[in-house]
């Protein structure tokens, strides 16, 4: 089967410009997940999906990151303006229910 | 979530068996314990999960204690390709739906020749 695939796989940018991170999950999975993984620690949930719904958003910085995911099937993560401390792999996953999450390859972005 | 505490890091010789520890004495009882793994510049994979029985895979064992507030993962012959950080997870399972699922630091295990 088709893993989750996402896109680009690197992305370099300037403190304060804007950038988007895309994910087609699997067929057929319900739930979609980002997280953001700095260098040497594990991967921090950003927001989680049900369907179209956001399950939790806790740790999503709100006032420079935003995601959406249409039609409960692609989504696309926001940063607006981007930060040093948001240089980071930005990883989708997906899963059907309880069942395992697949993770993509992830997105590495550098802010200088 | 019950938060987990793993050791940061571990060596196995390759060949033997690794027995991965974590502890979760806040866990509750809706709470599963997941494992998953990450090989260097790998999104992570998951391994294994259960409640409260021992669960076997391909992969792995995963042995719960009885009161649940520790679990051991088994690599039962661990090979160079099994060097990866595994994470430890407790996940809640409410009445229609599922928790987050949160890594924490994990424990970096290195298998040697």
């Amino acid at each position: 089967e088709a893993g989750v695939a996402q896109s680009p796989r690197y992305k370099i940018i300037e403190k304060r410009q804007s950038v988007a991170f895309w994910c087609n999950p699997i067929s057929g999975h319900a739930t979609l997940y980002w997280y953001q993984q700095i260098l040497g620690q594990g991967p921090k949930l950003l927001i989680q999906f049900q369907n179209n719904g956001v399950v939790d958003d806790s740790q999503l910085p709100k006032d420079r990151f935003s995601a959406e995911r249409l039609k409960g099937v692609d989504s696309t993560l926001k940063i607006q303006p981007a930060k040093l401390e948001d240089s980071a792999v930005y990883l989708c996953a997906s899963s059907v229910g309880q069942l395992r999450a697949f993770f993509g390859q992830g997105t590495r972005l550098t802010v200088v | 979530d019950a938060k987990t505490t793993q050791p940061t890091s571990m060596d196995c010789a390759e060949g033997r068996a690794a027995n991965l520890p974590c502890n979760h004495s806040t866990i509750s009882g809706n709470e599963y314990v997941y494992w998953y793994r990450q090989i260097h510049s790998q999104g992570p994979q998951y391994i294994i999960h259960g409640l409260k029985n021992n669960e076997t895979n391909e992969m792995a064992s995963l042995i719960i204690t009885e009161d649940r507030k520790s679990s051991t993962l088994i690599l039962p012959h661990a090979t160079l390709r099994d060097t990866a950080v595994y994470y430890c997870i407790v996940r809640v399972r409410g009445t229609d739906s599922w928790g987050k699922l949160q890594f924490g630091a994990g424990t970096q295990v290195v298998v040697t020749p």
